[in-house]
């Protein structure tokens, strides 16, 4: 079986661009998370959905950043415009339940010049 | 805010060595969560603890949740190159949510 598939796995950017990455659950997984992973940082949750709904969004750092989710098996994280210090590793992960465990994907590295 | 500690944060050892890595929070968590994640990789769950001072055992790994639900430990015996990697925990808050909390992270090396 397929596990979480996000793209690009590499992005290399300048400043003011408009970044999108994507994610394509796990078939059957109702919950979908993004997060960030900085060496700062560590892994911090952004936004996640269940059934396509977005549940808690109180990760996402600003306005720049937009998460959708148009179906079951495909999300989208929008960064615009991208700077700098949006330079990261971002993680899709998926899970059958709230409280099943959480399937990653080998995540998109971000680097914004 | 919760908020989970990792302690140490790097660990380099020599394969056979014993080594035991902590998480820490002043915060009660219904459920924790130990991570392993290799270069380029997405971390990959090893166990999920539930019960305070419950503990968990997968093959050479020793897992334990503290009674009072704040703390956790991971404990590896005979360490082997191929345990090395970043290890991260992760807490549930009480409102048994989605949202996982994640530590900084515990980066351990195991030299042959």
């Amino acid at each position: 079986d397929a596990g979480v598939i996000q793209s690009p796995r590499h992005e290399v950017t300048e400043m003011g661009q408009e970044v999108t990455l994507r994610c394509k659950p796990i078939s059957g997984h109702d919950y979908l998370f993004w997060y960030r992973q900085t060496m700062m940082r560590g892994l911090e949750l952004l936004i996640y959905f269940n059934n396509n709904v977005p549940i808690d969004d109180s990760g996402m750092p600003e306005d720049r950043f937009s998460a959708k989710m148009p179906n079951a098996s495909f999300s989208t994280l929008k960064i615009q415009p991208s700077e700098p210090r949006d330079s990261a590793v971002y993680f899709c992960a998926s899970s059958f339940l709230a409280l099943a465990a959480q399937y990653f994907g080998p995540g998109t590295r971000l680097l914004v010049l | 805010t919760q908020l989970l500690e990792q302690s140490p944060q790097f660990l380099s050892i020599q394969e056979g060595e014993n080594l035991t890595v902590y998480c820490n929070s002043s915060s009660v968590f219904s459920s924790l969560q130990w991570y392993r994640q290799e270069p380029g990789e997405g971390p990959v769950l090893l166990v999920t603890v539930v019960t305070g001072g419950e503990v968990k055992k997968l093959k050479r790994l020793t897992f334990q949740f503290g009674d009072a639900r704040k703390d956790s430990s991971l404990h590896i015996t005979a360490a082997q190159p191929g345990d090395t990697g970043l290890y991260l925990c992760a807490g549930r808050g009480s409102s048994n949510t989605g949202k996982l909390i994640f530590g900084q992270g515990t980066t351990l090396q195991v030299k042959p």
